[in-house]
């Protein structure tokens, strides 16, 4: 089984901070990942796939990159919408494995 | 516009079988390329993959659950059933369905829809 590890598991930030979220996984997935956000009592919703793409109205402030075994995802200047917590995906294998996720809350 | 919603028991007794239907549209099951997966996120915790039925019948099933698992398609050609033997309280939590993009060959996925889910408490 691929492992995806999340770090930090919180992360607290001011409005317009540029906020980094690292993912990586126990062996190499390629480019194969998917980044959601997901906000209290509501479903995931997906932000970014196969690394870099950005799912249809996603604004540009988001932005994935990485490959192998480690990835980021970057909010470049975090607005009062993203506080929320954010999870990755590994789609290498056909098992689909989630990181353990990472909440961005208020300074 | 795809929208999927969850439906089925809000409480299970321990030891019973859950089964949960998820009802679509917007998209055809049998398109290739596209699948209906499980989701599942206890209290306050992860998410965390259970299984998933593909346009041509095939199936994936999370490893550490596949014993107690069963996905298909409904009678309906816009559902999927899903079933969990033995239910626990452990197993208490958000359940949600959610459209798979298939996007190539290996058949591994992710999710680009989700349902709203639905909270199943296991308890007697």
């Amino acid at each position: 089984d691929v492992q995806m590890t999340q770090s930090p598991s919180t992360l607290s930030a001011s409005v317009g901070d540029r906020v980094t979220i690292t993912c990586r996984a126990s062996q190499n997935i390629f480019g194969w990942l998917a980044w959601y956000q997901q906000k209290p009592g509501k479903a995931p919703k997906l932000l970014i796939y196969d690394t870099s793409s950005l799912d249809s109205g996603v604004p540009s402030r988001f932005s994935g990159s990485g490959s192998g075994t480690e990835f980021t995802l970057s909010i470049s200047s975090l607005q009062p919408d993203d506080f929320a917590t954010y999870y990755c995906q590994q789609y290498n294998s056909y098992w689909g494995t989630f990181g353990q996720g990472t909440k961005v809350d208020i300074k | 516009q795809i929208t999927l919603k969850e439906s089925g028991p809000t409480l299970v007794r321990p030891t019973q079988t859950l089964t949960l239907t998820c009802t679509f549209s917007g998209f055809s099951i049998s398109t290739s390329g596209v699948g209906v997966g499980w989701i599942r996120q206890p209290p306050g915790k992860a998410l965390e993959w259970l299984a998933l039925i593909y346009w041509d019948d095939d199936k994936r099933y999370s490893p550490s659950l596949k014993n107690r698992l069963i996905i298909t398609k409904g009678t309906s050609k816009n559902q999927v059933v899903f079933a969990m033997t033995d239910m626990d309280p452990v197993d208490t939590g958000t359940y949600y369905c959610a459209q798979a993009f298939v996007p190539g060959d290996t058949k591994s996925f992710y999710f680009d829809y989700w349902g709203l889910g639905t909270l199943v408490t296991v308890s007697s």
